[in-house]
């Protein structure tokens, strides 16, 4: 059974970056495009970027100046970086697996999730 | 504002029959795939439906899944109050180089 597991700091300061890894276990990294999603408290939830090992990056317009989402094959692991953050950033942040092809959008399986709070 | 719209709330007795809505556009309903999520508390988004009206294995099949033109609609049959949750569509979308939409969510109540 496939399982993702977020890490990362739960605090940040306003104007840092924020840095999060998402490790995969059970099966390989490889082959599959993965998603960073978030959930700010008592909002919906929005789509910040996806990445697959053989390179392709796609982030959501609205983030794309501040994202960085990299793939790391030998640790099993994928990471997001978020820059300048404020407190619109706080938030629930979720990894997870993404579908192939025309099934982007298809998040099969999910973190249990990371609440990241920006805060001074 | 979400560009795929859902309305914010639902509500249902149990056993009946509720249908949530989700409206988009060309560029994303219109022409790409519909998935629904299931989200409670304090847990991680389940997918309910994916490619606009197919269950993973495992999601019972009262529920059920549609998409006409820009629209799509989850239907709930046979109510439980395990059913309360945050309701989510999502689609790609086409434009501004792509990316992937969620509605704003429903939260469905079992009354």
């Amino acid at each position: 059974q496939l399982q993702l597991q977020e890490s990362g700091p739960g605090l940040v300061k306003p104007s840092e970056t924020l840095s999060l890894a998402c490790t995969v276990f059970g099966d390989s990294i490889s082959s599959y495009y993965w998603s960073w999603i978030r959930q700010p408290p008592g909002k919906g939830l929005e789509w910040i970027g996806y990445i697959h090992d053989s390179g392709s990056i796609k982030y959501n317009p609205s983030l794309k100046s501040r994202v960085t989402i990299s793939v790391h094959p030998s640790r099993n692991q994928f990471s997001l970086r978020l820059r300048s953050v404020t407190a619109a950033d706080t938030a629930v942040y979720y990894c997870a697996r993404d579908g192939r092809s025309r099934d982007r959008g298809r998040f099969d399986y999910w973190g249990q999730g990371t609440l990241v709070t920006v805060s001074s | 504002q979400s560009v795929l719209t859902q309305p914010p709330s639902a509500s249902g007795t149990p056993g009946q029959r509720v249908t949530i809505y989700c409206s988009g556009s060309s560029s994303n309903i219109g022409s790409n795939y519909v998935y629904w999520y299931q989200h409670l508390p304090g847990a991680a988004p389940k997918l309910l439906i994916y490619r606009n009206n197919q269950r993973p294995s495992g999601v019972p099949d009262r529920f059920s899944g549609s998409k006409s033109g820009t629209s799509a609609s989850l239907a709930i049959s046979g109510l439980r109050s395990e059913d309360e949750a945050d309701y989510y569509c999502a689609s790609w979308d086409d434009s501004l180089s792509g990316n992937v939409l969620f509605g704003g969510g429903t939260k469905l109540t079992v009354l």
